[in-house]
Order: structure tokens, then C-alpha cells, then sequence
């Protein structure tokens, strides 16, 4: 079965740094192309981050140059490294697994198949 | 970046009704368009991928269709348990975006 648990949210000032983790089960993080999705309190999804199998990192340009995805092989764990974090990084932070489909009509579409339950991450003096 | 947009933003409806939401892709994205429903405090769900395609486990009351820059997700009886924000999502750039979201609550 196929598991997705992320920790490590909390409350952090503004300015402050937190690493957030997701553990994965029933399949391999580096062989997935896995994605960081936010939302803020009581609004929408918003794309953070995505690692692809080979490796290859792409961000939203809200968080470029502050917040870092990796993956960690031999753990089969996603962190989300946030730094000079803002007010407006507040929300609920999910990881998920992105299935590409290889064939037939939906060939080359990704989709989020899988999502964990979320951490809260609130950026508060 | 794409940018996402759902019609309507919010719409009250009885248990049986026929329902329909639209998105729209600021550019062409094929058929790189994924539905998902959300409930409070839970994850996002994926009912519909690629357009059209049902995710395994999703009811059949569920539908999706459209290409290039209209899509439409339709609820063909809604049932007690689809009240929820529902979103529309591209993958077809690299910078993936979500639509608003269309929240359906009982009328």
C-alpha cells in the first residue's frame, strides 16, 4: 500500500528555517517524480517544488532561491529544506507522488495520485 | 506560468442534481488536465486525469472532458458525500497550476 507521512511543520518567526520531511512507502521516491504542494488557510493548492527521477529540481518562482527539494535514497524520504521563510509561507504543506501515464490517451500527463495528510507550517513572531 | 480558471467559484446544489464545472487554460494544454476533490482538514483526491480518464476507485458519476483550453467536470447525480471544493490542475508546463477551486455545498 501506498503511504505518504509528513512531518516536521511547526511554528517558526519569520526569517527562520525548517526542514520538512515526508516518508514514503509501498514505492520508490527516486524512481517518482514527487512534488511539494501548499495551502494557506482557507484558500487553494498551490505547487511548491518538484524532484524528478533523474534528479532535476523545479520550483515555483514564490519560493525560488529559499526553499531546497531532495530526496534521501536510502531513507525513501522527500525533505523540503524552507529558509527565509515569510508570513506568507503559512499553510499546510503536502508531498505527493505524481503518476506519468506511458500510453494510450492520457500518454505524457501527469497527475498527483497519491498525496500525504499534510503538516502545518505557520510563520509567526 | 498557465494561468488556471474555474467557473463557477462557488454553487449550492440538491442531492440528485446534475452539476457542472468549467476550467480554462490561459494557452493550449492538450490534454494535460487533472481534476481533484477536496474535503475539510483532507488531502486532495484525484478523480480525473488527462481530461477524461476516471481514476480507479472513482464512481462513475463522475466525468470529465475538453482539450486544448476548455474543460468541464460533471457530477451527473450528486450524492451526499460530493459536497467538497473541487479543483482543476495542468500539467502541461513544468510550473504546475491549480485552478481556484469550485466549492459545491447543499442547497
Amino acid at each position: 500500500e501506498v503511504q505518504l507521512v509528513e512531518t516536521g511543520g511547526g511554528l517558526i518567526q519569520p526569517g527562520g528555517s525548517l526542514r520538512l520531511s515526508c516518508a514514503a512507502s509501498g514505492f520508490t521516491v527516486s524512481s517518482n517524480y514527487m512534488s511539494w504542494v501548499r495551502q494557506a488557510p482557507g484558500k487553494g493548492l498551490e505547487w511548491v517544488s518538484v524532484i524528478y527521477s533523474g534528479g532535476s529540481t523545479y520550483y515555483a518562482d514564490s519560493v525560488k532561491g529559499r526553499f531546497t527539494i531532495s530526496r534521501d535514497n536510502s531513507k525513501n524520504t522527500l525533505y523540503l529544506q524552507m529558509n527565509s521563510l515569510r508570513a506568507e509561507d503559512t499553510a499546510v504543506y503536502y508531498c505527493a507522488r505524481a503518476t506519468y501515464c506511458s500510453g494510450g490517451s492520457c500518454y505524457g500527463v501527469r497527475y498527483f495520485d497519491y498525496w500525504g495528510q499534510g503538516t502545518l507550517v505557520t510563520v509567526s513572531s | 506560468d498557465i494561468q488556471m480558471t474555474q467557473s463557477p467559484s462557488s454553487l449550492s446544489a440538491s442531492v440528485g442534481d446534475r452539476v457542472t464545472i468549467t476550467c480554462r487554460a490561459s494557452q493550449s494544454i492538450s490534454s494535460y488536465l487533472n481534476w481533484y476533490q477536496q474535503k475539510p482538514g483532507k488531502a486532495p483526491k484525484l478523480l480525473i486525469y488527462a481530461a477524461s480518464s476516471l481514476q480507479s476507485g472513482v464512481p462513475s458519476r463522475f466525468s470529465g472532458s475538453g482539450s486544448g483550453t476548455d474543460f468541464t467536470l460533471t457530477i451527473s447525480s450528486l450524492q451526499p458525500e460530493d459536497f467538497a471544493t473541487y479543483y482543476c490542475q495542468q500539467s502541461y508546463s513544468t510550473a504546475i497550476t491549480f485552478g481556484p477551486g469550485t466549492k459545491v455545498d447543499i442547497k
